[in-house]
């Protein structure tokens, strides 16, 4: 495996729900990140964190909200969600560096039904 | 801005014949390239990367990528597929100038290798 752990890895919710989706990388990663898999779409990047702080917010709804509590753990609550965030959710990390640009490590993601 | 064209939804291929998946990229300054593979139910998993140096970069599983400047390319390649390798490719790219961690993922091209 990555080294990043996603729970849970399957998840049903109405629209009135509120969950929330957990991320934990085990690699000393500085930066973490939030990507949506839809089917046909490319990859959608949602939120950046580096050391902590948000650094991209892709114009998310605001049913979607982070939370990075350090360096290893990475959260996505949701609330009120529509059948169209049914996607898969991943979660990736990656080290960066002043000049370097490392690949970034994903997690084996949480499908997300609602509906 | 930066954006990654993967021109081929699927491509077919024959157990043992070589293999190419291709992918044009688009950048305001030098890229950085990636090449990630999805198996079902997975996240992403690294397979190579293209920063400097030589344009053919050798990467896990026996694949390797040649980039190619003037035509703004990086297409994937193996000389004996497996059914093994039988999955969905994802190109990225991310500009050396930009400051921030976004990598652009392009749509995605389903590899079927048969027996």
């Amino acid at each position: 495996e990555t080294g990043v752990t996603q729970t849970p890895r399957h998840l049903v919710m109405g629209m009135t729900n509120k969950k929330s989706l957990k991320c934990e990388q085990h690699l000393g990663h500085n930066a973490m990140y939030w990507y949506k898999q839809s089917a046909k779409k490319p990859l959608e990047l949602m939120f950046v964190y580096n050391f902590k702080e948000q650094t991209e917010n892709n114009s998310v709804p605001s049913r979607f909200s982070p939370e990075c509590p350090n360096s290893s753990h990475l959260f996505l609550h949701l609330h009120t969600l529509q059948p169209e965030d049914s996607a898969l959710y991943l979660c990736a990390s990656s080290q960066e560096e002043q000049g370097r640009y490392n690949e970034q490590f994903f997690g084996p993601g949480t499908r997300l039904t609602v509906l | 801005a930066q954006s990654v064209a993967q021109p081929e939804d699927q491509v077919n291929v024959a157990e043992g014949n070589p293999l190419t998946v291709k992918c044009t990229y688009s950048v305001s300054g030098n890229p950085y390239l990636f090449w990630y593979v999805q198996y079902p139910n997975r996240g992403l998993q690294f397979l190579l990367k293209y920063i400097t140096g030589d344009n053919l970069v050798k990467g896990s599983y026996g694949f390797e990528a040649e980039f190619n400047k003037s035509q703004t390319s990086f297409h994937l390649k193996k000389p004996s597929a497996l059914v093994s390798d039988s999955a969905l490719y994802f190109c990225a790219v991310r500009d050396i100038g930009n400051a921030g961690n976004m990598l652009t993922f392009g749509g995605g091209t389903r590899l079927m290798v048969k027996p």
